[in-house]
């Protein structure tokens, strides 16, 4: 069964050192997101991607943040200086059309310390 | 704005008993609603969804939920539970109005407990 696969499982960095998370979506997918979850806390949108631009993003996906898909299959969220705040599960999602469930992967555990 | 309440941080339930795990929703126009499950060091796992038609619907793992458009309800359930059922559950909304608007609002999630 095809699925979104993230690297890695989980990043440790320094507080003010630039992270970048990856993602790989299903493969005929056309819409891409990306979520958090801080430890004990709800899941939380912070953007979608469609057609090769942001069609969405939350307040909390502010100038430190970024997203790419540098080829036809890689899907990733940058981080430029992170907070300790940042630390979280990030969770990459896609979906095939915009009105059907999204998929998620394992997500990439961040710790900023 | 959009937003979902699980009520119940926890719901313990004996094995082979049924289950059942709330969820209420405010959106604007019409729901779509999800409901997703993880289990420990996992990602979210697709378990159904309402997007129209019959109110209720059926999905993976014979999970059922039943949506009550006067209560503004997508509560999850279950005739039996096993003990495998045993995870962390949540429901998500996206407002059908919202044209254009891409993201799911969750719940804080509900822990369910299956006792052997």
């Amino acid at each position: 069964e095809p699925e979104v696969t993230q690297t890695p499982s989980h990043q440790v960095t320094q507080m003010g050192q630039e992270v970048i998370l990856r993602c790989v979506p299903i493969s005929n997918h056309l819409y891409f997101y990306w979520y958090r979850q801080i430890l004990g806390q709800k899941v939380e949108f912070l953007v979608s991607f469609y057609n090769n631009e942001i069609s969405e993003k939350s307040e909390i996906f502010d100038d430190q943040f970024s997203v790419e898909r540098p080829d036809g299959s890689n899907f990733t969220l940058k981080i430029r200086s992170t907070k300790l705040e940042d630390s979280a599960m990030y969770f990459c999602a896609s979906s095939q059309i915009l009105n059907t469930e999204a998929f998620f992967g394992q997500g990439t555990r961040l710790t900023v310390v | 704005a959009q937003s979902v309440a699980q009520p119940e941080d926890q719901v313990n339930v004996a094995e082979g008993n049924p289950l059942t795990v709330k969820c209420t929703y405010s959106v604007s126009g019409n729901p779509y609603l999800f409901w997703y499950v993880q289990y420990p060091n996992r990602g979210l796992q697709f378990l159904l969804k309402y997007i129209t038609g019959d109110n209720l619907v059926k999905g993976s793992y014979g999970f059922e939920a039943e949506f009550n458009k006067s209560q503004t309800s997508f509560h999850l359930k279950k005739p039996s539970a096993l003990v495998s059922d045993s995870a962390l559950y949540f429901c998500a909304v996206r407002d059908r109005a919202g044209a254009g608007s891409y993201q799911l609002t969750f719940g804080k999630g509900t822990k369910l407990s299956v006792i052997p």
